[in-house]
């Protein structure tokens, strides 16, 4: 059970859009549409962003969309803010009841 | 509105045992619609899950940890707990309790610094 791999960082102008990619295999992303996304600010808990590949949870807005395609899921956020700068962490199920994680990203808003 | 909070030493000895306690608020863990779980994260570095607790007391362990791992649950008291036994540094991190329906982490606590050091 590896983690998933995100890039370390990315970075946007506001009102621009950027995208996240977490890739993981066929035993975990590539299997099941069950990829969640959170979003922690430093030393503060992580937040939900997005579950089941692509569903937001009530109050996170609509700036945040997740997709998958094969064993790589992706994030974007449109109309970038600055309150958006923080670490990004995809997690998927991995079968046998156990979620994995991916190793974060770092969003610096420019 | 559904709080968990950590409690536990802040600070344990190498080969020792770590042992952290959640006490949820706000809700019943008793539901049958939650898994009950923990997630570290080490200084600086990412989120690693550590497993999960069904409140009939069934669990799953992250394979790397699992020799180590035991979560229970008391469900009288609203907590359920984590031991970590044979800790190194390695362990000193940020441990968060949390609420998961699926396997979606939908409530997490504040988390708690455990730093492994004689």
């Amino acid at each position: 059970q590896s983690a998933l791999t995100q890039p370390a960082s990315v970075s946007g102008s506001p009102g621009q859009s950027i995208t996240i990619s977490c890739t993981g295999t066929s035993s975990d992303v590539g299997s099941y549409n069950l990829v969640s996304w959170y979003q922690q600010h430093p030393g503060k808990a992580p937040k939900l962003m997005i579950y089941e590949g692509s569903k937001r949870p009530s109050g996170v807005s609509n700036r945040f969309s997740g997709s998958k395609s094969g064993n790589t899921a992706s994030l974007t956020i449109s109309g970038l803010q600055a309150e958006d700068e923080a670490d990004y962490y995809c997690c998927s199920y991995a079968g046998s009841s156990s979620v994995v994680f991916g190793g974060g990203t770092k969003l610096t808003v420019l | 509105q559904l709080q968990l909070q950590e409690s536990g030493p802040g600070l344990v000895k190498p080969s020792e045992t770590l042992s952290l306690t959640c006490t949820v608020s706000g809700g019943s863990i008793s539901s049958s619609s939650y898994y009950w779980g923990w997630i570290r994260q080490p200084p600086g570095k990412g989120l690693e899950w550590i497993g999960s607790i069904y409140y009939s007391g069934s669990t799953y362990y992250n394979p790397s940890l699992k020799s180590r791992v035991t979560i229970s649950v008391d469900t009288s008291k609203n907590q359920f707990s984590l031991k970590l036994s044979s800790v190194t540094a390695a362990d000193t991190a940020v441990y968060y309790c949390a609420r998961l329906f699926g396997y979606v982490t939908d409530y997490w606590g504040q988390g708690t610094l455990v730093t492994v050091s004689s």
